[in-house]
């Protein structure tokens, strides 16, 4: 089974500020690695995913995430925030290679708070 | 990307009424959907996995009888809260996969029960 900790349940950064936001996991397989923003009263939009190949993820709005498979960490990162990546953030892995549907494990998400 | 169309995007219901919502996969065939409810502030807990043409599978913890799941097509899967009572208030996402990789998402379904 796999399991997701997000450590930050919130993490307030000013506007044009770094940002890093923690996901570490746990499993005994394989796995991929997702993270998704959920915006108010809005269902889960992919950020980007980590599937193989180069550890450094590149995905939409700025973000990058970069898997560490001795630390079994993929942290978000994003050099400067805007206002509008206010949002919460979940990290979320399901296992490689199952055929067929898979279910996610999702961590408990990080609220960021972006201030002016 | 594929998209998943979930509707209504709310509802309010009296308490002892039924309330159905549809989750459709509008470009793309998906013989497995997720139900997911989500409390304020909380993530994500998987309540049932949908099978297209087969029956549900529940979540330990979740009342099959109460949360009825209808997976007719393999563009359409409903959930339907029988018997809604306040406790049912909550914030409901249905997601498909494609392949065994990336999940879509609905836009999500706010219940609010009277």
């Amino acid at each position: 089974a796999q399991s997701v900790t997000q450590l930050d349940s919130q993490v307030p950064v000013f506007e044009e500020a770094p940002v890093e936001l923690r996901c570490n996991y746990s499993s005994s397989v394989s796995v991929y690695l997702f993270w998704y923003v959920q915006y108010p009263n809005q269902g889960l939009q992919l950020l980007l995913k980590y599937l193989s190949g180069s550890t450094l993820v590149k995905g939409i709005n700025g973000f990058e995430a970069e898997f560490n498979k001795s630390q079994t960490s993929f942290h978000l990162r994003k050099p400067s925030v805007h206002i509008s990546d206010t949002a919460e953030y979940f990290c979320a892995v399901s296992e490689r290679g199952q055929t067929g549907a898979n279910n996610l494990f999702f961590g408990t998400g990080t609220r960021l708070t972006v201030i002016p | 990307g594929a998209v998943v169309s979930q509707h209504p995007s709310w509802v309010i219901c009296k308490s002892g009424t039924s309330v159905k919502i549809e989750c459709r996969s509008l470009d793309f065939q998906a013989t497995t959907m997720f139900w997911y409810r989500q409390f304020p502030k909380q993530s994500l807990m998987l309540m049932a996995t949908s099978n297209e043409g087969s029956k549900a599978t529940y979540e330990q913890g979740v009342e099959k009888d109460k949360f009825l799941i209808n997976h007719a097509s393999l563009t359409l899967s409903t959930l339907t809260v029988t018997s809604a009572h306040p406790e049912d208030s909550s914030f409901y996402i249905c997601s498909a996969r494609l392949g065994n990789t990336e999940a879509f998402f609905g836009q999500g379904t706010r219940l609010t029960v009277v």
